[in-house]
């Protein structure tokens, strides 16, 4: 089955700083997701990308969809202590009659006031 | 416009017992999934429903079990509970089946 694997597990930042995070697959995805969620919470939608080479911004997040269909990216600009939580990628491959969500393991970041 | 609400919120069960788990998607929103969240295992996807039919299920035992019915609300059911059961359960409905996908706050089962 496909595999996701999301990089880094966990980040500690001061904040302030830039953040980055990435996923990539074995398998060619079209839609990528990011999620970002807080303990005991469900993952909240922050950015999704449909279309190979997509680039898309929501506030200080932005995310874009690789061009071999097979990687992502998340960046957040100028942290904030709420910026803390768990973010996941996911990516679907649609086909075959299945929509179904393949998840990274997550990454887990951390900010220093 | 309300969110996917996901009942209940938390639920302590015994092993050997059955749980039944509900979801009500986005008013509108046709497509559920049910995912599986563990610490060890991450966010795993159980099934897939839209306008009533089952279209995928993931890599679980037949003692998980689900439907959707005509008003795209959706429900799961667990039989005979294990102690490696014990994990949050989340819903997610989309508008279609290759749409964004929102998550509820899940459902917390914690089997002793």
């Amino acid at each position: 089955g496909q595999q996701l694997n999301q990089s880094p597990q966990s980040m500690f930042i001061q904040e302030g700083e830039d953040v980055s995070m990435n996923c990539t697959s074995s398998s060619i995805f079209n839609t990528w997701l990011w999620y970002k969620q807080d303990p005991g919470e469900g993952p909240v939608l922050l950015i999704a990308l449909y279309k190979a080479g997509e680039l898309t911004s929501n506030g200080r997040l932005t995310a874009q969809f690789g061009i071999t269909r097979k990687d992502s990216f998340l960046n957040i600009s100028a942290s904030i202590p709420s910026d803390v939580g768990i973010y996941f990628c996911a990516g679907r491959l649609s086909g075959a009659g299945s929509y179904q969500l393949t998840f990274g393991k997550g990454t887990k970041l951390s900010v220093i006031p | 416009k309300a969110g996917v609400t996901q009942t209940p919120r938390y639920l302590i069960k015994t092993r050997g017992q059955q749980v039944t788990l509900s979801c009500s998607p986005i008013s509108g929103h046709r497509s559920v999934s049910w995912y599986q969240q563990t610490p060890g295992q991450g966010l795993q996807f159980l099934f897939e429903y839209f306008s009533e039919t089952q279209r995928n299920k993931g890599n679980f035992p037949g003692r998980f079990s689900g439907r959707q019915f005509s008003n795209s609300r959706s429900e799961m059911n667990v039989s005979t509970l294990e102690l490696g059961d014990s994990a949050l359960y989340l819903c997610a409905s989309s508008l279609q089946p290759n749409t964004e996908a929102f998550f509820g706050q899940g459902t917390r089962l914690t089997v002793v």
